[in-house]
């Protein structure tokens, strides 16, 4: 079955700079990669997705890249901010169902 | 999202106890999910729903049981079965689309498990 390898599992950045965290996945049938951000004791809330038939996508500061050649999928946050600390978790889809097979998270800091 | 709702929001198990965690989603979605979270664990899946009346096992569902008798309720029951069941619990949903592509999920608040 699928297997999603997240790192960093943490990650410290000072105010303004980039960030970028990075899924692996192991079945090259997947197709759909989201990606959710969970601050402390909240539900995960979805940031970005995108589709295996597009390389990238961008929402304003965040954006997501895709290879599927390599399997491995990123997202880049720029210009970060202390708000946008959190724990950040990746997400394949996989299985005969097509069920999301999540990475282990990230927890991101922002210092101010 | 506030159209999903988890109660309760703690709960408490006490030895050889059965309990159950409520969902309930307004969002006019298909398919629901139950995940279970362990710190550095990410989420794991337990069970899911596509449809009324029909429901299937997750990757760890051992020790739970769940049913789907409403389009808009998929309550989760910890059974004694379950050895080791703090965790946080969050029930998500999302549409299913015709063409068999995934979709965003959509999560409740979640409800917090303890052993007493």
């Amino acid at each position: 079955g699928e297997n999603v390898e997240q790192h960093p599992s943490t990650l410290s950045v000072q105010e303004g700079d980039s960030a970028v965290i990075k899924c692996t996945y192991s079945d090259s049938a997947s197709n759909y990669f989201p990606w959710y951000k969970q601050e402390l004791g909240k539900r995960p809330q979805l940031i970005i997705d995108i589709r295996s038939n597009v390389g990238e996508k961008k929402d304003q500061r965040i954006a997501v890249t895709l290879n599927k050649t390599a399997k491995h999928f990123s997202l880049h946050i720029t210009e970060t901010q202390p708000e946008d600390s959190a724990v950040y978790f990746c997400a394949a889809s996989g299985g005969s169902q097509g069920n999301l097979i999540f990475g282990k998270g990230t927890k991101l800091s922002v210092k101010p | 999202d506030g159209g999903i709702t988890q109660s309760p929001k703690y709960l408490f198990r006490k030895e050889g106890q059965n309990v159950t965690l409520s969902c309930e989603q307004n969002l006019n979605h298909d398919a629901m999910y139950w995940y279970r979270q362990d710190p550095g664990q990410g989420l794991r899946l337990i069970y899911y729903s596509q449809i009324v009346n029909d429901f299937q096992k997750g990757d760890i569902a051992e020790g739970y049981s769940v049913s789907r008798e409403k389009k808009e309720s998929f309550p989760l029951t910890v059974t004694s079965a379950q050895k080791n069941p703090t965790a946080f619990y969050l029930c998500a949903s999302s549409i299913v689309s015709g063409q068999g592509l995934n979709q965003p999920q959509h999560f409740g608040d979640g409800t917090r498990l303890s052993i007493l």
